[in-house]
């Protein structure tokens, strides 16, 4: 499978917990994209890396939140002290061209987040 | 403020029949704007992109349209199928902006019935 992919799929979780997920992207995509996206919403931005770099950071993205990617391949979106209002799809995207104003961006399916 | 609007916010149709979904927006200056279609529980796919100079730009049976002057698209679905159960959602990007500077409509979503 030569996609995004997301771990895990489901998250169930109670409200003070810490929750971790995981996105690979596209082998070859030098960008990674976090969004979150609740019901019946289009998908919001979170935030932005190029290579290892967090370039763009969401004003959405509090201070419980925290986006890594190490080695500029996979990235994890960790959520600190989880909320009820955290409870959402959380989608990540790659994408790889020269040209940032066009390229378009793979998603992944998604970690579904339910905090209890 | 930029944003935009998809409508209707629902729609059923029946198999075989064709639709439009419509999408205004008020994003400028403006680059370039998508489709996506997203299934329930997955990830947003690109269907068709387009620039300010294009009007036109097929993809299979499904046919987008850009009116760069009243700021409106519209997304034709020839010949529906039932896997064309999904949300369609239109997302534009301004010219020069960030890369958070994607901004999504909040989707149509389309069930065919057989």
């Amino acid at each position: 499978d030569t996609g995004v992919s997301q771990d895990p799929r489901h998250k169930i979780t109670k409200r003070g917990q810490n929750v971790t997920f995981r996105c690979d992207p596209i082998s070859e995509h030098n960008r990674l994209y976090w969004y979150r996206q609740t019901l019946g919403q289009g998908p919001e931005f979170l935030t932005y890396f190029q290579n290892e770099a967090q370039l763009e950071k969401s004003r959405l993205l509090s201070d419980r939140f925290s986006a890594e990617r190490p080695k500029g391949s996979f990235s994890t979106l960790e959520i600190q002290r989880t909320e009820q209002g955290d409870s959402a799809m959380y989608l990540c995207a790659s994408s790889g061209m020269w040209d940032t104003s066009t390229d378009t961006q793979y998603f992944g399916p998604g970690t579904r987040l339910t905090v209890l | 403020k930029n944003q935009v609007e998809q409508s209707p916010q629902s729609l059923i149709i029946l198999e075989g029949k064709n639709c439009t979904l419509q999408c205004n927006y008020t994003v400028s200056p403006f680059s370039n704007l998508r489709w996506y279609k997203q299934d329930t529980g997955r990830g947003p796919v690109s269907l068709t992109i387009m620039t300010f100079s294009e009007n036109t730009k097929s993809n299979g049976r499904y046919t987008a349209t850009l009116d760069a002057d009243t700021k409106q698209s519209s997304l034709h679905i020839t010949a529906s199928q039932l896997s064309d159960s999904a949300s369609y959602i239109c997302v534009v990007r301004d010219y020069g902006g960030s890369q958070g500077n994607l901004i999504f409509g909040k989707g149509t979503k389309l069930s065919v019935k057989p």
